[in-house]
């Protein structure tokens, strides 16, 4: 596809379940991050991938939260034990890398833990 | 630690009018800088990215600057719309890529 795209886009869950949220890059960029952004606030890093590694992964905020993206390409965000807290939009992003690294975002995934 | 501020937390503004939009930064060793545009209950677009070594960036009626040194950068919007109506996000980068974001600015255009 030509953008970013994020599965699904509403996720309602009851406290303590188990969610994925997936996100497909576009096309040839090595470089992926996840954000999450709750009402009124600006997103906040989780992690960043440079191909198949988690570059960075300080923004996790605990155990419970965990990402992979096997082949380089599309990435999966688990989350253990949701609690309400959780709840926010789950923002997926990719880019090159090399000379200025614009990040592209897909759409979001709005998680709901009731 | 890096913090992002931006100024002011909500405009509003009738059609036609050039505006300017703040976004200030505590640490001046940013990797570039990205201005995102936000509608309702939708993602983020990209607006302009400025590296580090640019002071400025254009596209449209959009113009952004940086000035590294004094941890500031201003969004530009000339001859405004209604469709310019949204949030405008500024995000800064670290070497380590990831984007550290302000709380933004609601803009409403009034026709």
């Amino acid at each position: 596809g030509a953008g970013v795209s994020q599965t699904p886009s509403n996720k309602v869950t009851e406290k303590g379940k188990y969610v994925e949220l997936r996100c497909d890059p576009i096309s040839g960029h090595t470089a992926l991050y996840w954000y999450r952004q709750s009402l009124g606030q600006g997103p906040e890093f989780l992690i960043y991938f440079q191909g198949t590694g988690a570059a960075d992964d300080s923004g996790l905020p605990n155990d419970r939260f965990f990402a992979v993206r096997p082949e380089g390409s599309v990435s999966t965000l688990k989350i253990q034990r949701t609690e309400r807290g959780d709840s926010a939009v789950y923002l997926c992003a990719s880019s090159l890398v090399g000379e200025g690294e614009t990040q592209y975002f897909g759409p979001g995934t709005r998680l709901l833990v009731l | 630690k890096q913090e992002v501020t931006q100024i002011p937390a909500a405009l509003s503004v009738p059609e036609g009018e050039n505006l300017v939009l703040n976004c200030s930064f505590t640490d001046s060793a940013i990797y570039n800088l990205q201005w995102f545009r936000q509608d309702p209950g939708k993602g983020l677009t990209s607006l302009l990215l400025i590296q580090s070594s640019q002071r400025e960036q254009t596209s449209g009626r959009l113009n952004a600057s940086l000035d590294k040194s004094s941890g500031r950068s201003t969004l530009y919007i000339a001859a405004s719309q209604p469709g310019d109506s949204a949030t405008y996000l500024c995000a800064v980068s670290g070497n380590n890529r990831k984007l550290i974001w302000g709380l933004g600015t609601s803009l409403a255009v009034n026709p």
